[in-house]
């Protein structure tokens, strides 16, 4: 059972740069999200989704895409990378439901742009 | 909307003392949910508890306990005779009913334990 996993685990990319970080699970879960991590800022939700062709936005979702076309897959697309975007960035999942249901994160990618 | 506010950043302890992590949270939902994560240094998240707002039992798991409380918007965690291992950071984070599983968490409290 792999879990939640994110591709790639780590990047490097240059300002005006485009690139996708992807995420998968293989636990039939409903939802899946986006977070980024920033030093002292604990984490903040990006984009989520709550099945297959429906998504919506978090708290920071400005210069970040998102599709969800499978149950399983969940990319994360930075159109024009900026400095800013700079962090480590977590995909999570979980089953749908409202009692509150644990919700599973992948390792982590950390990105940065020069 | 929903918030979670870990006041301490850094908390050094030496081995074998206990260390409390404070939590305090903000929702106007009457049904919520409660997380705890554990980030060591190797990056990933780790899940260590989940409680939801109808149950104000305190809980133990091993070294590890956490005290909930209503009255004062509070669940906070404590280890017990801490090691090492338990050097990482630690966030607290809140999930309201309906809302689609999305968190807010606090800013974490990094714990380092000097052997």
């Amino acid at each position: 059972n792999a879990g939640v996993t994110q591709t790639p685990k780590f990047q490097v990319l240059k300002t005006g740069q485009s690139m996708t970080l992807q995420c998968a699970q293989d636990m039939n879960h409903e939802y899946m999200s986006w977070y980024r991590q920033d030093p002292g800022m604990g984490l903040r939700l990006i984009h989520y989704s709550v099945g297959a062709g429906i998504t919506d936005q978090g708290e920071v979702p400005n210069g970040y895409n998102v599709s969800r076309s499978t149950t399983e897959d969940f990319p994360l697309r930075l159109l024009s990378a900026a400095p800013s975007q700079t962090s480590v960035y977590f995909c999570a999942s979980s089953f749908s439901g409202t009692d509150g249901n644990t919700i599973y994160f992948g390792e982590g990618s950390w990105l940065t742009v020069v | 909307a929903q918030k979670v506010t870990q006041a301490q950043t850094e908390i050094s302890v030496v081995e074998k003392e206990d260390v409390t992590l404070d939590c305090v949270y903000e929702t106007r939902d009457t049904t919520y949910y409660l997380f705890w994560y554990k980030q060591p240094p190797s990056g990933e998240l780790v899940f260590l508890i989940r409680r939801n707002s109808f149950d104000e039992q305190n809980e133990i798991s091993g070294r590890y306990s956490w005290n909930f409380q209503k009255s004062t918007s509070s669940f906070n965690f404590t280890i017990t005779a801490s090691q090492v291992v338990d050097s990482a950071v630690y966030f607290c984070a809140l999930s309201e009913a309906g809302g689609n599983n999305r968190l807010a968490f606090g800013k974490g409290n990094q714990v380092v334990v000097i052997p």
